[in-house]
């Protein structure tokens, strides 16, 4: 299975601050990959898919980059609704054996 | 608007057996593949099964793979996941998704239902 590791696991940040996550795949999964969002108590939102594409109602603050092994997510200006943790997500495999990064839980400073 | 509302957890022994609820509202369920996400109390996202939009193809993650199958009713617009032989490590919230891409790339989650909690405990 492919296994995706995010770094750092926690990041403080204000308002206003840029951030940047990264994902690593085990191995080159092309631009197969996703990020979300998750808030205490509620399900995840989709950010980004293919790598780079924003959802479709999402703020243009998120961006997502990279292919092969190597991806990230940056926030170009916290906003305080930014606050949550956040996944990536493969999805090169088929049939589907999806698997999810451990999150990357960005906090206030 | 779209909706997804599962329904169906519970507290359960060890080894016996479940059965989730998903209702679809706000789209055409017809043409969308359908997943359930598991959430462990306090833990990351594990991705458990995808049905095709006609209910055609089934695949699953290898945790439940022979213990757990997910189906669909397309005349009641409602996905299942029928859980057997439970065990502890499958307590989880238990999110239905829709695949975002009609007909089903098998890809990304687009809308997420509230999620149902199943806990495995004698």
């Amino acid at each position: 299975d492919i296994q995706m590791t995010q770094s750092p696991s926690s990041v403080s940040a204000s308002v206003g601050d840029r951030v940047t996550i990264t994902c690593r795949a085990s191995q080159g999964i092309s631009s197969w990959l996703a990020w979300y969002q998750q808030k205490p108590g509620k399900a995840p939102n989709l950010l980004i898919y293919a790598a780079s594409s924003l959802q479709s109602g999402v703020p243009s603050r998120f961006s997502g980059s990279g292919s092969g092994t190597d991806f990230t997510l940056t926030i170009s200006s916290l906003q305080p609704e930014d606050f949550a943790t956040y996944y990536c997500q493969q999805a090169n495999s088929f049939p589907p054996k999806w698997t999810f990064g451990q999150g990357t839980k960005v906090e206030i400073k | 608007q779209v909706q997804l509302v599962e329904s169906g957890g519970g507290v359960v022994q060890p080894g016996r057996s479940l059965r989730l609820s998903c209702a679809a509202s706000g789209f055409t369920f017809t043409t969308y593949a359908v997943h359930w996400v598991r959430q462990a109390p306090g833990k990351g996202l594990e991705w458990v099964a995808v049905i095709s939009f006609d209910g055609s193809n089934e695949y699953y993650a290898d945790s439940v793979k022979g213990r757990f199958t997910i189906s669909r009713d397309n005349s009641k617009n409602t996905l299942y996941l029928q859980m057997n032989s439970l065990r502890a490590e499958d307590t989880a919230v238990y999110y239905c998704a829709r695949d975002r891409d009609v007909w089903g790339s098998y890809r990304w989650l687009d809308y997420w239902g509230q999620g149902t909690l199943v806990t495995v405990s004698s």
